[in-house]
């Protein structure tokens, strides 16, 4: 099926683990986020790509790095985990010609840092 | 930033009520969007509203644009036991922004 692909689904690391949440579209989406959510504050943007090799930052980047060397393909990487990134992190992509659809998320990846 | 208020933060109503909630911000956007999260999932789009004043609906539930463009409300109306989720607000100017969510309890 079509759509956002996000994996795992849930992790467990320790402080100072380093990990990369996956995220694949094949809707050849050019603009892709991510996004963490945490009770009673939303949604809030971490990174985004408006394309292939462009890549920049949004609201909460701190810790947090990306790359976009393909389009399906939006790495989201902790190098060293902290108990303030205890999260669940939604991937989202969006076809500029279709803006105002909004954003297909994919269904998450709850990390537990411990 | 753009900084997004929604209210309420929590509704319990009974199903066959109608439900209101709304979004301001000291912000303008240019798209205003609403979305539903059910538990486990990612947020699903229900309504999107491209200019100031527009009225939109899709189904049981209807969204405004606000003239100032700086507010959106949702109201869903006879409400059923499956409308049960969290439904978020988001602005567009450029990147998205979401509200902090409103929590919807409905009693059969």
């Amino acid at each position: 099926n079509a759509g956002v692909t996000q994996t795992p689904k849930f992790q467990v690391l320790k402080t100072g683990q380093s990990m990369t949440l996956q995220c694949a579209q094949d809707m050849n989406h050019e603009y892709m986020s991510w996004y963490r959510q945490d009770p009673g504050m939303g949604l809030r943007l971490i990174h985004y790509s408006v394309g292939a090799g462009i890549t920049d930052q949004g609201e909460v980047p701190n810790g947090y790095n990306v790359s976009r060397s393909t389009t399906e393909d939006f790495p989201l990487r902790l190098l060293s985990a902290a108990p303030s990134q205890t999260s669940v992190y939604f991937c989202a992509s969006i076809h500029p010609d279709r803006a105002g659809y909004g954003y297909t998320f994919g269904s998450g990846t709850r990390l537990t840092v411990v | 930033g753009q900084q997004l208020n929604q209210s309420p933060q929590s509704m319990f109503i009974q199903e066959g009520e109608d439900v209101s909630m709304n979004c301001t911000s000291s912000s303008i956007f240019n798209t205003w969007l609403w979305y539903k999260q059910d538990p486990g999932e990612g947020p699903v789009l229900l309504i999107a509203l491209y200019k100031a004043g527009e009225l939109t609906s899709n189904g049981r539930l209807t969204a405004q644009f606000g003239i100032t463009r700086k507010d959106s409300f949702l109201n869903i109306s006879a409400s059923i036991p499956s409308d049960v989720g969290i439904y978020f607000c988001a602005g567009r100017f450029g990147d998205m922004r979401f509200g902090a969510g409103t929590r919807l309890t409905v009693k059969p």
